[in-house]
């Protein structure tokens, strides 16, 4: 099956500073890579995600990239702003659309 | 519009007991999952369902089961609890046409 692993676990960034976290993926038939952002006691909610066939992918603050040839992708927060801590998940999915998530990234934004 | 609920919230349960855990979506949504978290660990699946009327096995099955008789209810249960099955338990619906997870408010179990 799909194996997701994600780094770093924790991330403490100054406010302002960028964000980045990383996951690398194992089935080369993987074709959705969502990301999660869980606040605490909160249930998770997709921030953004990505298909196979784009490279990058902006929503304001935050953008995904994909490398397809090395199997990994990775989330980037820009500006970050204390609302931005949080737990953040990486998943990956083929065409049976069951999600393989990493074990996530604890992000601490400074003030 | 409700999305979808999940209960009870929290429950503390004796080792050997059965328990249902509930998970309903009012967004017509085909396909269902429950997942577990554990710190350290992520989310790991546990049973899904692409339909009513099917259910498959996901990463960690053993020790629960599911039913699928309508497309709104996902229950999962635990047929005798054991403290290694203490955790949040999350469900979530999908349309598969769009892929997007929404994930239930979760229950927190403790067995105990």
């Amino acid at each position: 099956g799909e194996n997701v692993e994600q780094h770093p676990s924790t991330l403490s960034v100054q406010e302002g500073d960028s964000a980045v976290i990383k996951c690398t993926y194992s089935d080369s038939a993987s074709n959705y890579f969502p990301w999660y952002k869980q606040e605490l006691g909160k249930r998770p909610q997709l921030i953004i995600d990505i298909r196979s066939n784009v490279g990058e992918k902006k929503d304001q603050r935050i953008a995904v990239t994909l490398n397809k040839t090395a199997k990994h992708f990775s989330l980037h927060i820009t500006e970050t702003q204390p609302e931005d801590s949080a737990v953040y998940f990486c998943a990956a999915s083929s065409n049976d659309y069951k999600l393989s998530f990493g074990a996530g990234t604890t992000v601490t934004v400074r003030a | 519009i409700a999305g979808i609920t999940q209960a009870p919230t929290s429950q503390i349960l004796a080792a050997g007991r059965r328990m249902t855990l509930r998970c309903t979506q009012d967004m017509r949504h085909n396909a269902m999952y429950w997942y577990r978290q554990d710190l350290g660990l992520g989310l790991r699946l546990i049973h899904y369902s692409n339909t009513a009327g099917t259910t498959g096995k996901g990463e960690v099955p053993d020790g629960y089961s599911v039913s699928r008789a309508n497309t709104d209810d996902f229950p999962l249960t635990l047929a005798s609890a054991v403290p290694s099955q203490t955790s949040v338990y999350f469900c979530a619906s999908s349309d598969t046409s769009g892929r997007t997870q929404y994930f239930g408010p979760g229950t927190r179990l403790l067995v105990l």
